[in-house]
Formats: C-alpha cells, structure tokens, sequence
C-alpha cells in the first residue's frame, strides 16, 4: 500500500517540550496539507507545500509551529515549547486531484 | 470561519435501522465530499458530487446534491456497525489550493 503515512501514530509529551511528526506523503503528489482535528471537530487547515515551497500557513500556526518540505517528498511538522493546548491529531494530506490522508499523529501534551 | 453546518452532531442508533445526515451552508459549491473517519484514523474519501440534484450511490450510501448546491445529504440504509464512524462534508478547492474547509461532523455509533 503506497498511501499517506505518518510517524509517530501517538506522541506523548511534557509541556515544554518540543515534538516533530513526519509525513510521507503519496509519491506522485506534489500537494501536502497538514491539518489539526480536536475532539469533537472535523480538520483545520493548518499549512500547505506545493512541492518544497509553502505556499500558505493558517493563522492557527502559531510562531512555535514550523514546518518543512526540504526536498519536495516528505515534510516535518514541529512544535517547540509545547502547551497543553496542542494536544490534538494532526492529520497529513497529499494530493494531485483528490486529498489522501494519513492516519494521524495523536499528540498529548501533559 | 465555519462554511458548514452538519446535523445531527450525534447519532447513536441500531444495527438494521435507516439513517440521514446533513450537510448545510449558505454558500453555493461547485462541488461537496463526503469522508468518513474511522476512530484513529485519518478521513477517506467517499464521494464527490458535483451537479445541482445529483445522487450518487455507494452500496447502502446514497449521497444527494441540493439542487441550489448549498446542501447535500447521506442516507445509509440498512445501517451495520462498520458504518460507525465520523462522516465529514466539505467542498474541495473552495479555501483556495485545494485545501479542504471541513463542517464538524456527523458521529455515528451503530450497535450491533
């Protein structure tokens, strides 16, 4: 299965701490989202790589949220000074025409 | 800002039993998804319609398109526990990108 794959599956985490997720998105796709979904919420756009350019970012990225495409085939996605707030599943997309998820880092800041 | 308005939030029924969740907004879309997420999981895609009055059928899903394309429903007939899930509207391409603008969502429990 050459789906979107994400890694880690869970995180757990003090506050403070800093945390990257990565994304390997769908080979072909040189569209990659990474969205946020709380409990009870369907996803928020959080940033957008046409290739290895970010072509936008959500006002829900804060300054402590960075992320990265450097070569156009997977993206990182970091977190610095994490706050309890962050606590959520972030969800990576690749697309050409239609958007394929992956399955999601469950983040849990304590 | 929240396009989509979905209902009901929460829907908790039987195996066997028929269902419709909706999908509302005031805006026109030139087309709707529907996703379901499976707990744990990221969204897949179910179906995409396109033309105002259009209804697609998936198996026990039949998906309808308002006419106006401000709306849109599901119908599960027949509803099985594998259909437990969180189902997602949105309509693709209207955040610019391509990027997808979800409403909250539709959970469903089926029980067996």
């Amino acid at each position: 299965d050459t789906g979107v794959s994400q890694d880690p599956r869970h995180k757990i985490t003090k506050r403070g701490q800093n945390v990257t997720f990565r994304c390997d998105p769908i080979s072909e796709h040189n569209r990659l989202y990474w969205y946020r979904q709380t409990l009870g919420q369907g996803p928020e756009f959080l940033t957008y790589f046409q290739n290895e350019a970010q072509l936008e970012k959500s006002r829900l990225l804060s300054d402590r949220f960075s992320a990265e495409r450097p070569k156009g085939s997977f993206s990182t996605l970091e977190i610095q000074r994490t706050e309890q707030g962050d606590s959520a599943m972030y969800l990576c997309a690749s697309s050409s025409e239609d958007s394929h998820f992956g399955p999601g880092t469950r983040l849990l800041v304590l | 800002t929240q396009l989509l308005e979905q209902s009901p939030q929460f829907l908790s029924i039987q195996e066997g039993e028929n269902l419709t969740v909706y999908c509302n907004s005031s805006s026109v879309f030139s087309s709707l998804q529907w996703y379901r997420q499976e707990p744990g999981e990221g969204p897949v895609l179910l179906v995409t319609v396109v033309t105002g009055g259009e209804v697609k059928k998936l198996k026990r899903l039949t998906f309808q398109f308002g006419d106006a394309r401000k709306d849109s429903s599901l119908h599960i007939t027949a509803a099985q526990p594998g259909d437990t899930g969180l189902y997602l509207c949105a309509p693709p391409g209207s955040g610019g990108y391509n990027k997808l603008i979800f409403g909250a969502g539709t959970r469903l429990a089926v029980h067996p």
